[in-house]
């Protein structure tokens, strides 16, 4: 039972573009939203985050947008450099456990020139 | 970069075998975790640790046990170890009980294969 979902395995962008990652969840006790980046045979590196209480968040290139009512969120990328080409996960704290962090299975970004 | 090590970092052993991964931090988080990674399931927490001594489940503790004697080793075992132990094992560190922002820092991950 997975409470967070990454439905897309995979995603192939034109450099200069955006890129769309997309995040589902299903228990409504989490309150807090992280994306995280990961390069081969390195640890995940934190990205962005955003709070429950927030629809948007964005650090340069980089936005996060919760639809809460949908338990959806969605990271954009604009523009899309080919250093962006790594794994995104999606995490998700429980505000009944804020020490741990639930994953999705990821999505592997690959930015082509 | 976060001070976190882990050892090895890659180890084939077959099944049935005794198998301990550390990590060594510097530092000084209270918190120590480890997660395994695995296709289709992204990270999973094993095991945390709060404090010396003081350990607790994660998500998929079957078969994994730990061990925190001093602040900066967090050590993961797998008794016995079985083919569907084979992953990539990462290590993680914060220093609050609270997971925000850049709060939690990861190791490079540690592969191993179970023959």
């Amino acid at each position: 039972d997975q409470q967070v979902k990454q439905n897309s395995p995979s995603l192939s962008v034109q450099e200069g573009r955006i890129s769309i990652l997309n995040c589902d969840y299903t228990n409504s006790m989490f309150d807090y939203f992280l994306w995280y980046k990961k390069y081969p045979a390195e640890g995940p590196t934190f990205l962005i985050s955003i709070s429950s209480i927030k629809d948007k968040n964005e650090d340069g290139r980089f936005t996060v947008f919760l639809n809460k009512s949908a338990k959806h969120l969605s990271l954009h990328i604009v523009p899309s450099q080919p250093g962006d080409s790594a794994v995104y996960f999606c995490a998700a704290r429980r505000r009944d456990s804020s020490y741990k962090l639930i994953f999705g299975s990821g999505t592997r970004l690959l930015v082509r020139p | 970069d976060a001070g976190i090590t882990q050892s090895p970092r890659h180890k084939v052993t077959e099944t049935g075998t005794p198998v301990t991964l550390r990590c060594h931090q510097t530092e000084n988080h209270r918190y120590m975790y480890w997660y395994r990674q695995d296709p289709g399931h992204g990270l999973r927490l094993i095991h945390y640790s709060y404090g010396v001594k003081d350990t607790d489940k994660g998500e998929v503790s079957d078969g994994y046990s730990v061990s925190r004697s001093k602040t900066e080793d967090f050590l993961l075992t797998l008794e016995s170890a079985t083919s569907s132990q084979t992953s990539v094992y990462f290590c993680a560190i914060s220093e609050s009980g609270q997971v925000f922002e850049n709060t939690i820092y990861f190791g490079e991950g540690s592969w191993l294969t179970v023959v």
